[in-house]
């Protein structure tokens, strides 16, 4: 594997449920992201935060909220979802800055009924 | 506008033969340019990364080529195999510093039939 993990692997949600996904780098790296992958289309970048500051939000709805306590741990707090949030969604690190090399978690698979 | 475009139709091919797949961009200037491959319900898994002075890249049966002029990219692999079927993904570096990222094409599935 990668030394990137990500629980739950698989998350059932409705729509008034408040649930967290986790991810957690085991690399050492000083960044992490959360990108969002639809069937069919390309990775979104959602956030991005470097030694712990967020440095980039690309205009994610506020039902998102990220969270990272240190450069090992990152969150997403997910809050009052619609179904067309169900996605995978992709936890990354990098060593330093974001177009260099990214490894990927497993990603969860999240469906909002 | 800028574009990123992979062959969203899959790729089939016999077993032994070469794959070629194409990342084509437009209004990027990319200093470098990697490859990933994604299997069915997981992360993607990082292969390669040319730079823009490099015109070539070799690891095992995988070869990268990187056209500034053209604004391509093409990925191969040679002697293709069952395993190595799977979605491939193209992303290119924008930006620096701290508002740098990876741009990533929408992938092109390949399958090798036995």
């Amino acid at each position: 594997e990668t030394g990137v993990t990500q629980t739950p692997r698989h998350l059932v949600m409705g729509m008034t449920n408040k649930k967290s996904l986790k991810c957690e780098q085991h690399l050492g790296h000083n960044a992490m992201y959360w990108y969002k992958q639809s069937a069919k289309k390309p990775l979104e970048l959602m956030f991005v935060y470097s030694l712990e500051e967020r440095v980039e939000n690309n205009s994610v709805p506020s039902r998102f909220s990220p969270e990272c306590p240190n450069s090992s741990h990152l969150f997403l707090h997910l809050h009052t979802l619609q179904p067309e949030d169900s996605a995978l969604y992709l936890c990354a690190s990098s060593q330093g800055m974001a177009q260099e090399t990214q490894y990927f978690g497993p990603g969860t698979r999240l469906l909002v009924l | 506008s800028q574009k990123i475009e992979q062959n969203s139709e899959a790729l089939n091919i016999q077993e032994g033969k070469t794959a070629t797949l194409t990342c084509n961009y437009t209004n990027y200037s990319p200093a470098y340019l990697q490859w990933y491959r994604q299997d069915p319900g997981r992360g993607p898994v990082f292969l390669l990364l040319i730079r823009e002075n490099e015109k070539e890249k070799r690891k095992e049966r995988l070869k990268v080529t990187f056209d500034t002029t053209l604004k391509q990219s093409l990925f191969h692999i040679t002697a293709s195999q069952p395993a190595d079927s799977a979605t491939y993904l193209c992303a290119l570096a924008h930006g620096s510093g701290n508002t740098g990222k990876l741009i990533f094409g929408q992938g092109t599935t390949l399958q090798v039939k036995p």
